[in-house]
């Protein structure tokens, strides 16, 4: 059991550049989670896919972010035209099913400079 | 209101007991959950319970919820330097919803 991975753990970037992040989760989780968290905060809700499905957007995530899974087991995060409030931490998770608590990585810290 | 509220720090001296409370909105929550977070790392699982039980003991933790008032605690018993972190307490919607996170600071 590898756990969750996410790559890169740090990525600083100017603003307006387009920024992607990966999440490998745990390989039979079926669901897997996107958070951001800043400092002094807990992670809020980004979105969520069950398989390849995309079942939940935040109302945080812009259109500037998407996100996919597209064959249902790595996904990746992208944020376009960065702007320095997106600087945080990018938090993946994955779990086996709905209310089973969640693997959480290690996180990719984006600063947005 | 914010949907889980925590207290954001306590203090106690290594040996005492530590008593994290996190208050929740949402009646729906089939699972609460609390994880650990240690600076510069991931959000750890420590325990969860299930919304129709009262108390959950495992080992030197112990979860009280109570349904009525939608407050949830977690007590650690015998706390350790070790035990210094941000504790986040988690009601679950479709996805699980974090509170602010109490910062334990554990003096020997």
């Amino acid at each position: 059991d590898t756990g969750v991975s996410q790559d890169p753990r740090h990525k600083i970037t100017k603003r307006g550049q387009n920024v992607t992040f990966r999440c490998d989760p745990i390989s039979e989780h079926n669901r897997l989670y996107w958070y951001r968290q800043t400092l002094g905060q807990g992670p809020e809700f980004l979105t969520y896919f069950q398989n390849e499905a995309q079942l939940e957007k935040s109302r945080l995530l812009s259109d500037r972010f998407s996100a996919e899974r597209p064959k249902g087991s790595f996904s990746t995060l992208e944020i376009q035209r960065t702007e320095q409030g997106d600087s945080a931490m990018y938090l993946c998770a994955s779990s086996p099913q709905e209310n089973y608590g969640y693997t959480f990585g290690s996180g990719t810290r984006l600063t947005v400079v | 209101g914010e949907d889980v509220e925590q207290s954001l720090f306590l203090s106690v001296r290594e040996g005492d007991s530590s008593v994290i409370n996190c208050t929740y909105t949402d009646s729906s929550s089939t699972y609460l959950y609390w994880y650990k977070q240690e600076p510069g790392a991931g959000l750890q699982l420590l325990t969860y319970i299930f919304s129709n039980m009262d108390m959950k003991q495992d080992q030197r933790l112990t979860v009280l919820l109570n349904k009525k008032d939608k407050h949830l605690s977690l007590r650690i018993a015998d706390t350790q330097t070790g035990d210094s972190a941000i504790y986040f307490c988690a009601s679950t919607r479709r996805a699980l919803t974090f509170g602010s996170g109490t910062r334990l600071q554990v003096q020997p």
